[in-house]
């Protein structure tokens, strides 16, 4: 059975000190690996997909990064705004999605 | 595009009444998911839809009835609700055939059983 688990549950920065955010899976065979950014009351909303070990992909502060173990998402100078919960996910089989639990980052001015 | 909406927002059910949870989407997307989302805890898949006219299980399906009639809609269905079942309730969408499996959220529906 596939598994996800994100470390830590939470984490607070001050504005502009960067950090990671980590994923760890086990999972047989590796389709695809997602990060979602989820505020209060929302729907997770949906940031990076990566498909194979090495890949990397950029959006703004954040950068997310895969190895065959784990992914990194790296949050470089955030704001206040990119507090949030933050949900990997794996895809079991061509269509599940199985998640971790979510890191909640809060960022201070 | 509105994406994936939900309806209702928020709904207070005593145990062992029914209700039915609607979900659509504008994206024509084939595939369609139902989740549960507890305090501290990540989204659990309760059923999925490949396509109009059908439908499977994922990892909570008890308790819980879905059908799929049209490519836009997918509603769930609570018979008989528990307060095991109070939880937060999210529909996604995704479109597998275009090789891509990220899947789009709704805003979610909040469910307290007493």
């Amino acid at each position: 059975e596939d598994q996800v688990t994100q470390s830590p549950e939470a984490l607070r920065l001050q504005e502009g000190e960067s950090s990671s955010l980590n994923c760890s899976y086990t999972v047989s065979g590796l389709r695809g690996l997602f990060w979602y950014r989820q505020d209060p009351g929302k729907g997770p909303e949906f940031l990076f997909t990566l498909y194979s070990a090495g890949e990397e992909k950029e959006k703004e502060r954040l950068k997310a990064t895969l190895t065959k173990k784990e992914s990194f998402l790296h949050i470089t100078a955030p704001k206040p705004e990119d507090s949030a919960t933050y949900l990997c996910a794996v895809l079991e089989g061509a269509q599940k999605l199985v998640f971790g639990q979510g890191t909640r980052l809060t960022i201070n001015p | 595009n509105a994406g994936v909406t939900q309806t209702p927002k928020f709904r207070i059910l005593k145990i062992g009444q029914s209700m039915t949870l609607q979900c659509t989407q504008d994206m024509n997307h084939n595939y369609m998911y139902w989740y549960r989302q507890d305090p501290g805890m990540g989204l659990k898949l309760i059923y999925y839809s490949v396509g109009a006219g059908i439908t499977d299980k994922g990892e909570v399906p008890n308790g819980y009835n879905v059908s799929r009639s049209t490519t836009e809609d997918f509603p769930l269905r609570l018979e008989l609700a528990a307060p095991s079942q109070t939880s937060v309730y999210f529909c996604a969408s995704s479109q597998i055939s275009t090789g891509t499996y990220e899947q789009y959220f709704g805003p979610g529906t909040r469910l307290t059983v007493t």
